[in-house]
């Protein structure tokens, strides 16, 4: 398996422009988690589903953040309007829920909003 | 999930061991201690995890107190490769399976 695929790895935008992360996740697994990571503020989880449903999006920061998950193999973070503040790294990661729940994390998108 | 105090940083030396520890004082008897490392540049990567045992695997061993309070992660024979970021995480598998990242220990393995 090729793990979990993010793209795009790099994004540059100016404020206001809208973003679209996608996300791979591991054929099989059931649980998918978008973390977002910042220097100030560390690794932080965003949102997670399970059998593409949402489940806990308490880490979202506020309504510009939405993401979606339409089947088992893909998912993606929007981020509309997007601002300076946004500029992050961005990871999916997938689980297997009959396993010791280990996670597997893609190899991260690093966003830049000008 | 109760909350775990780590080092800040810690250096060691190349082909010894590495002894990295971590507190989780308020941890409950449902609560699991994942261990996770990030090498620069890249996601997070599962190591270890554990309940009451202590635990081993190819990459490290996970030595938990009786009391549950502490643990150790134990890499033995460290290499230029292993370092990174090493978070310890304390999780109730029944809660979800959310994982809360602190700030882990910085681990800087010194030739």
């Amino acid at each position: 398996d090729a793990g979990v695929i993010q793209s795009p790895r790099h994004e540059v935008t100016e404020m206001g422009q809208e973003v679209t992360l996608r996300c791979k996740p591991i054929s099989g697994h059931d649980y998918l988690f978008w973390y977002r990571q910042t220097m100030m503020r560390g690794l932080e989880l965003l949102i997670y589903f399970n059998n593409n449903v949402p489940i806990d999006d308490s880490g979202m920061p506020e309504d510009r953040f939405s993401a979606k998950m339409p089947n088992a193999s893909f998912s993606t973070l929007k981020i509309q309007p997007s601002e300076p503040r946004d500029s992050a790294v961005y990871f999916c990661a997938s689980s297997y829920s009959g396993s010791a729940n280990e996670q597997f994390f893609g190899p991260g998108t690093r966003l830049t909003v000008l | 999930d109760a909350k775990t105090t780590q080092p800040p940083s810690m250096d060691c030396a190349e082909g010894r061991a590495a002894n990295l520890p971590c507190n989780h004082s308020t941890i409950s008897g449902n609560e699991y201690v994942y261990w996770y490392r990030q090498i620069h540049s890249q996601g997070p990567q599962y190591i270890i995890h554990g309940l009451k045992n202590n635990e081993t695997n190819e990459m490290a061993s996970l030595i938990i107190t009786e009391d549950r309070k502490s643990s150790t992660l134990i890499l033995p024979h460290a290499t230029l490769r292993d370092t990174a970021v090493y978070y310890c995480i304390v999780r109730d598998k029944a809660a979800g399976n959310k994982l809360t990242f602190g700030g882990g220990t910085r681990v800087l393995v010194k030739p």
